[in-house]
């Protein structure tokens, strides 16, 4: 069985600052995929970033990064320059086979940015 | 709009009704997905399809639901019977073989059972 957790249900960041959403999971699967998605109010889930468990280098993506520290069982997503834009729900997830199928999300952590 | 199309949108029903949902994935891609979300939490696996064939169902896919892809393209998820534990936003996503680890999701359909 695999678990996320997210323990930051809600956060708060200045406008074009950086900022850290934590997560961490379980898995006793040897390969697996992390990712990340953002939902806005309007409902849609939408992709960010995604780490393969083999993966060497941290995955990036225009102003997301993934902190990936795979001892830690930790997959936390950076934001930098942080937009109004980007508040919204933020979910971790992880599938064991490393595709979108078969997807355990977080609880998610609400991220407000303050102009 | 050539992302992933969920209709309805909202679906209001009395408790024992059925419904139905519908999800039009993009239209090459050959993967789709369903998911669940209940208020303030993450979204569920219920089920996958690649092409028509129904590959993976998680337990939380009772036998009062039930998914169709016919011919591949867009798929249907009937609830039978429906109870207020059914209440929900219904995710619908799609992905292609060559880059199967971003999904688009829908904008859900989302049930409220009364």
């Amino acid at each position: 069985a695999q678990k996320i957790t997210q323990t930051q249900p809600g956060m708060f960041v200045q406008e074009k600052e950086a900022v850290t959403l934590d997560c961490t999971y379980d898995t006793s699967d040897p390969s697996y995929g992390l990712f990340w998605y953002k939902q806005p109010s309007s409902g849609e889930m939408i992709f960010l970033i995604y780490q393969g468990s083999y993966d060497q280098q941290n995955a990036t993506e225009g102003r997301y990064s993934l902190n990936f520290q795979k001892a830690r069982k930790s997959a936390n997503l950076v934001i930098s320059a942080s937009q109004l834009g980007d508040s919204a729900m933020y979910f971790c997830a992880m599938s064991p086979s490393g595709s979108a199928r078969q997807l355990t999300f977080g609880s998610g952590t609400q991220l407000t940015v303050l102009p | 709009d050539t992302g992933v199309s969920q209709n309805p949108r909202h679906k209001i029903t009395k408790r024992g009704q059925n419904v139905t949902f519908r999800c039009d994935p993009i239209s090459e891609h050959n993967r789709l997905y369903w998911y669940r979300q209940t208020l303030g939490q993450g979204p569920e696996f219920l089920t996958y399809f690649q092409n028509e064939a129904q590959l993976e169902k998680s337990r939380l896919l009772s036998d009062r639901f039930s998914a169709e892809r016919p011919k591949g393209s867009f798929s249907t998820l009937e609830i039978q019977r429906t109870e207020q534990g059914d209440s929900a936003m219904y995710l619908c996503a799609s992905s292609s073989g060559l880059q199967n680890t971003e999904a688009f999701f829908g904008q859900g359909t989302r049930l409220t059972v009364v």
